[in-house]
């Protein structure tokens, strides 16, 4: 069965420094998602992409956070300078049109 | 705008024993509903969904969860938990559009008793 792939599982950075977090979508889909989650507390909506391009973003996204597309599977969301607040598990989902959303098993991210 | 209400962080039940995890929806439109479950470290799975049609809709390893539409709720439901149950069952609500975000509520965590 296709599933959602993220790398890495885990990381480990410094506040201020740059992270990348990857994602594979399921390959038909056509809306790809972030969410992260504090932990300990609810899933929170980041971002939705379609057609190379940024939908809605929630007002936890502001100007260090970035989606990129750069081929034709991956989807990556960078974080410009870690805060210690940018602590959690980040979710990457994809849909198909009108459809259920696929989680992937999520990157922890760790800024010390 | 959507939310979720999931009452009861933290719900109890033995073994055998019938499970209820309450939510409760707000929605401007027509909504899409699901359960997402997450067992510890790791990601979120789907249990089920309500999209249209029927209001009774049955999911992955016994769970099933009713669509009213009267009370704003979709409560899910097992007869007889299992000791692999044990996890935190999300409730989670969006629009009937195209990409529209999914809505989270706070989560509940099942403990099953032997």
């Amino acid at each position: 069965e296709p599933e959602v792939t993220q790398t890495p599982s885990h990381q480990v950075t410094q506040m201020g420094q740059e992270v990348i977090l990857r994602c594979v979508p399921i390959s038909n889909h056509l809306y790809f998602y972030w969410y992260r989650q504090i932990l300990g507390q609810k899933v929170e909506f980041l971002v939705s992409f379609y057609n190379n391009e940024i939908s809605e973003k929630s007002e936890i996204f502001d100007d260090q956070f970035s989606v990129e597309r750069p081929d034709g599977s991956n989807f990556t969301l960078k974080i410009r300078s870690t805060k210690l607040e940018d602590s959690a598990m980040y979710f990457c989902a994809s849909s198909e049109a009108r459809a259920t959303q696929y989680f992937g098993p999520g990157t922890r991210l760790l800024v010390l | 705008a959507q939310s979720v209400t999931q009452l009861g962080s933290h719900v109890s039940v033995s073994e055998g024993a019938l499970v209820l995890l309450r939510c409760n929806y707000s929605s401007s439109v027509p909504p899409y509903l699901f359960w997402y479950v997450q067992y510890p470290n790791q990601g979120l799975q789907l249990l089920l969904k309500y999209t249209t049609g029927a209001t009774l809709v049955k999911g992955i390893n016994g769970f099933e969860a009713e669509f009213k539409k009267s009370e704003t709720s979709f409560h899910l439901t097992k007869p007889s938990a299992h000791m692999s149950d044990a996890a935190e069952y999300f409730c989670a609500v969006r629009g009937n559009f195209g990409n529209e975000k999914l809505t989270f509520g706070t989560g509940t965590r099942l403990t099953i008793i032997p």
